[in-house]
């Protein structure tokens, strides 16, 4: 069976600091990977997703960068860190099988705290 | 562009009361719609889904019918239960397409 994991689950760091979230999914290969950004009692927002290796799609311009240095491997980073950054960071995957309904599994998510 | 619209929460209910979350959308082609449901603290999980028109999904209770004709995919329960607070999502996908559509979410509280 898949598997999603996150790490880590929760992090607190000062404005200005470097950022590297991780997710990795076990038992599937050629996935595609997002990473979405919940703001505190607020939906979901899509920041980045990735159709294979080295291939980085962005939603919506910010101080954030992604990375997808393996096949199961996806990677959130950021140089410098902002107070708006604060939220829950959800990595997801989902299936390129043919006649697949695209249903997302999600992680167990980061909630990051920039003070 | 494709779109989600849900009910805006929260909604209180009380135990064994019956639920109804409304959800629309406005898509090109022919969607699968999906619920999730985020409990707290948590990633969001996979409730039911549908991939035609006039399926309807179902999972620990809860319905939902792929309505082509009013482009709705409205959750349902006959009897909530205190385990059953948390958020809902209304989304959908598109054929070969590599995102979904979030709707903003609804909180869904009940009470003992």
């Amino acid at each position: 069976s898949q598997t999603i994991h996150q790490w880590p689950a929760t992090l607190v760091q000062p404005v200005g600091s470097p950022l590297s979230l991780e997710c990795t999914v076990e038992g599937t290969s050629n996935p595609n990977l997002y990473w979405y950004r919940q703001a505190a009692g607020r939906g979901l927002q899509l920041l980045f997703y990735s159709v294979g290796i080295g291939q980085i799609s962005s939603e919506v311009p910010q101080n954030l960068s992604a990375s997808r240095p393996q096949d199961r491997q996806f990677i959130l980073s950021s140089k410098k860190l902002l107070l708006s950054d604060s939220g829950f960071y959800l990595c997801a995957w989902n299936s390129k099988t043919s006649g697949s309904s695209y249903e997302q599994y999600f992680g167990p998510g980061t909630r990051l705290t920039v003070t | 562009g494709n779109s989600v619209t849900q009910m805006e929460g929260p909604v209180t209910l009380s135990e064994e009361a019956f639920l109804t979350i409304n959800c629309t959308y406005t898509a090109t082609g022919y969607p699968s719609l999906f619920w999730y449901v985020q409990y707290p603290g948590e990633g969001l999980q996979l409730l039911l889904k549908a991939t035609k028109a006039d399926d309807k999904g179902s999972n620990k209770g809860f319905e939902a019918t792929y309505r082509k004709e009013t482009t709705s995919f409205h959750l349902e329960k006959g009897s909530v239960q205190v385990s059953d607070s948390a958020v809902y999502f209304c989304a959908l996908s598109e054929a070969g397409g590599f995102k979904t559509i979030f709707g903003a979410g609804t909180r869904l509280f009940v009470k003992a």
